[in-house]
C-alpha cells in the first residue's frame, strides 16, 4: 500500500464548476499537508500548505484536512480553463522531514 | 518570489554517454537543494538532499555514483547523471530551500526533460 493515494482522474469539468481533489494517507506521522500544481512539462507551484485539522481558504482555493480519517482535499470554486493542471498532494514527516507525493490528479476544465 | 532555474529543460544524448543538469536559485541564497525524479503518471520521488558545502544524502535505492550531486555554493547545484542508459530517461526536478532540511520551504524548478536513445 503507498503511504498517499491520489486517483490520477484525469477530471473533465465545465468552467465554473467546483472541483474536489482528495488525497488519503496511511502514516500518522505527516504532519504537514500540501497542495501543489504542475502545469506540463513544467515544475510543480506550491498553491497550499497546511498545519493542522480543518480547512484553510485562499481565494478560489479551499484546502480541508482531517487527520481523524486521514484525508486531505482541495477544492476549486468558479474553475477556470487557466486551472488546467496536475495537482499534486504532498504530505510531510515529521521524523524523517521527507516530503511524500501522490501521484496528481489531472483537472481539465473546459470552456 | 522565489526564483528556481534548471539547465537544460530538455536534453537527449546516446547511451553510455554523462549528461549534467543545473540547478539555480536565483534570487534567495539555497541552504539545501533537492533532486527529484519523476516517471510519467507518477509522483515525484525523491533521489537526493544536498547541502552546500557538504556531501550529498541519497535516498534508499539512489546509486551514488550514478547521479552525481555537487552542492559547491549557495545558488547552485548540479546532477550528474553518469553512464546514462535508456531506463535513466525521466523528468529530473530539483528544489531549493532557503533553510537547512526543511522541505516544506522548498521552491521548485521547471524540470529538465532527460531522453537517453
Amino acid at each position: 500500500q503507498k503511504e498517499v493515494e491520489q486517483d490520477p482522474g484525469p477530471l473533465s469539468v465545465p468552467e465554473g464548476a467546483i472541483v474536489s481533489l482528495n488525497c488519503t494517507y496511511s502514516n500518522s506521522a505527516f504532519q504537514y499537508f500540501m497542495w501543489y500544481r504542475q502545469y506540463s512539462r513544467k515544475g510543480p507551484e506550491l498553491l497550499m500548505y497546511t498545519y493542522s485539522s480543518g480547512n484553510k481558504e485562499d481565494g478560489r482555493f479551499t484546502a480541508q484536512v482531517d487527520k481523524s480519517s486521514k484525508y486531505i482535499s482541495l477544492f476549486i470554486r468558479d474553475s477556470q480553463p487557466s486551472d488546467s493542471a496536475t495537482y499534486l498532494c504532498a504530505m510531510l514527516q515529521s521524523n524523517t522531514d521527507k516530503l511524500i507525493f501522490g501521484t496528481g490528479t489531472r483537472l481539465q476544465v473546459f470552456p | 518570489g522565489a526564483v528556481v532555474s534548471q539547465h537544460p529543460s530538455r536534453v537527449i544524448c546516446k547511451s553510455g554517454t554523462s549528461v549534467k543538469i543545473e540547478c539555480r536559485s536565483l534570487d534567495f541564497q539555497a541552504t539545501t537543494m533537492f533532486w527529484y525524479r519523476q516517471f510519467p503518471k507518477q509522483s515525484l520521488m525523491l533521489m537526493a538532499t544536498s547541502n552546500e558545502g557538504s556531501k550529498a544524502t541519497y535516498e534508499q535505492g539512489v546509486e551514488k555514483d550514478k547521479f552525481l550531486i555537487n552542492h559547491a555554493s549557495l545558488t547552485l547545484s548540479t546532477l550528474t547523471v553518469t553512464s546514462a542508459h535508456p531506463e535513466d530517461s525521466s523528468f529530473y526536478i530539483c528544489s531549493a530551500s532557503p533553510l537547512a532540511g526543511v522541505q516544506e520551504t522548498q521552491y521548485f524548478g521547471p524540470g529538465t526533460r532527460l531522453l537517453v536513445l
